[in-house]
């Protein structure tokens, strides 16, 4: 079943700009993690935040969780044309590594 | 290190034919996924490997799908015989050995499926 669900499904900015993205999920996990998608190609992984820590940063990414709300976000700042892609949130529940995905937000950033 | 590959990126078949995709996953990850992806909508999962057993296949749709993965080392994916909702891309990801947890995924480029 859907795990993580990304919010909003579409968002397009300037370039510059900061990119808010958002992700609620339904169950306990073990930890949390952003992908990223550039069209025709595979995901891959931008950030992985633990269920104990509650802000991650890495480069011009940062990842928050509230594991109370069951939520997450990812804020990219400083947006370039190159961060056009689709991100996606998923979520491992039982320490076992299977990871769920949602339906992803589709991020445009014009030049 | 080589990534996740994937084979075929595209095909084409008709309605109650058969498919096999195949999935090689990086050197040494004894976790390898199958997951879906139809018209935009969620990245489904499919069913998880850890080396040659099925950790779990909770999200294979119906019997038409049947994954192997025979010696721990590539996957096959075959829909037999296919449907026209069966179409879609199919991603294929491996991360480290099993029960390592927090260990990201990286996937391969995915294979396009359309049933006609």
């Amino acid at each position: 079943s859907q795990q993580g669900e990304e919010d909003p499904q579409a968002l397009s900015i300037q370039e510059g700009e900061n990119a808010t993205m958002n992700c609620s999920y339904k169950t306990s996990i073990n930890n949390l993690q952003w992908y990223r998608q550039n069209s025709g190609r595979g995901l891959v992984h931008l950030i992985l935040i633990r269920s104990n820590e509650r802000e991650k940063h890495s480069g011009r990414l940062r990842v928050t969780l509230d594991t109370s709300k069951k939520s997450s976000s990812l804020l990219i700042t400083a947006s370039r044309a190159a961060d056009t892609a689709s991100y996606f949130c998923a979520t491992d529940r039982g320490g076992n590594n299977d990871m769920r995905f949602g339906a992803g937000t589709r991020l445009t950033v014009k030049p | 290190e080589a990534g996740v590959t994937q084979f075929p990126s595209h095909s084409v078949i008709e309605k109650g034919q058969t498919v096999t995709l195949r999935c090689d996953p990086i050197s040494g990850h004894d976790n390898l996924y199958w997951y879906r992806r139809v018209m935009g909508k969620e990245i489904k999962f499919l069913l998880h490997f850890v080396k040659e057993s099925k950790q779990d296949e909770s999200g294979m749709p119906n019997n038409r799908f049947l994954a192997e993965r025979t010696g721990g080392t590539y996957s096959t994916l075959k829909v037999q015989p296919a449907e026209l909702e069966d179409s879609g891309v199919y991603f294929c990801a491996s991360s480290r050995r099993g029960g390592y947890t927090n260990s990201p995924l990286h996937f391969g480029n995915g294979t396009r499926l359309t049933v006609t």
